[in-house]
């Protein structure tokens, strides 16, 4: 069974610290790791698809890396702004289970 | 704007009266989702239809039907809810299935059982 793991759980940051969280994931038949960004009654909207070993991807102050062989993503945030505060959802996507396998999502709040 | 479309985002039943969950999608993709999430876990995949086949999950309830009448539209609907089927119900789209292609999300529905 696939077990996708984000830590930590949840996280209080500080406006204009800078933060980073973890998602572990298993790499035997690793095909691509998604990252979403949920914030409170709104839907969840991607930020990140990733595929390839080492890849880094970017969008403004959010960042994300992927390490396929060990089997872990980092995601980092930059000067952290209110609008920031949300769920971040990550998701490995599974050749052999043929789907996305969610974490339970790190619950991110910034504080004014 | 293209978007994902969920009713009702609240919606509350009785234990045993069935109810349906509506999605609607104006992005024309092939793929649609139902996942489930209780409090503080993962969302889970309840089944997901690519064009018009279905693939259950083998741990979704039998209690647990999805209808889509067409590419736009797809439904969930739980014949006999428990108290254990209350959660956010979440409908997601994507162009392809067992791809790279990101999942387009509803807001969700958040169901409660009495």
């Amino acid at each position: 069974i696939l077990n996708v793991e984000q830590s930590p759980q949840s996280l209080h940051v500080q406006e204009g610290d800078s933060t980073n969280f973890t998602c572990s994931f298993p790499s035997s038949n690793f095909y691509a790791l998604h990252w979403y960004r949920w914030e409170t009654a709104k839907s969840p909207e991607a930020l990140f698809v990733m595929t390839l070993n080492g890849d880094e991807k970017k969008k403004g102050r959010i960042s994300a890396t992927l390490n396929t062989k060990e089997g872990y993503s980092y995601l980092y945030i930059k000067g952290s702004q209110p609008e920031d505060s949300a769920t971040y959802l990550c998701a490995s996507l599974d050749r052999g289970a043929q789907k996305l396998v969610f974490g339970q999502g790190t619950r991110l709040t910034i504080n004014p | 704007d293209a978007m994902v479309i969920q009713n009702p985002r609240y919606q509350v039943t009785q234990f045993g009266k069935p109810v349906t969950l509506s999605c609607s999608q104006t992005l024309n993709h092939n793929v649609m989702y139902w996942y489930q999430q209780k409090s503080s876990q993962a969302p889970k995949l309840l089944f997901h239809y690519y064009d018009k086949d279905f693939n259950n999950e083998a741990d979704t309830p039998d209690n647990f039907q999805s209808r889509r009448p067409n590419t736009s539209f797809c439904f969930l609907d739980i014949r006999s809810p428990g108290l254990g089927d209350a959660a956010m119900y979440l409908c997601a789209t994507s162009r392809g299935q067992l791809s790279s292609y990101e999942q387009y999300f509803g807001p969700g529905t958040r169901l409660t059982v009495t």
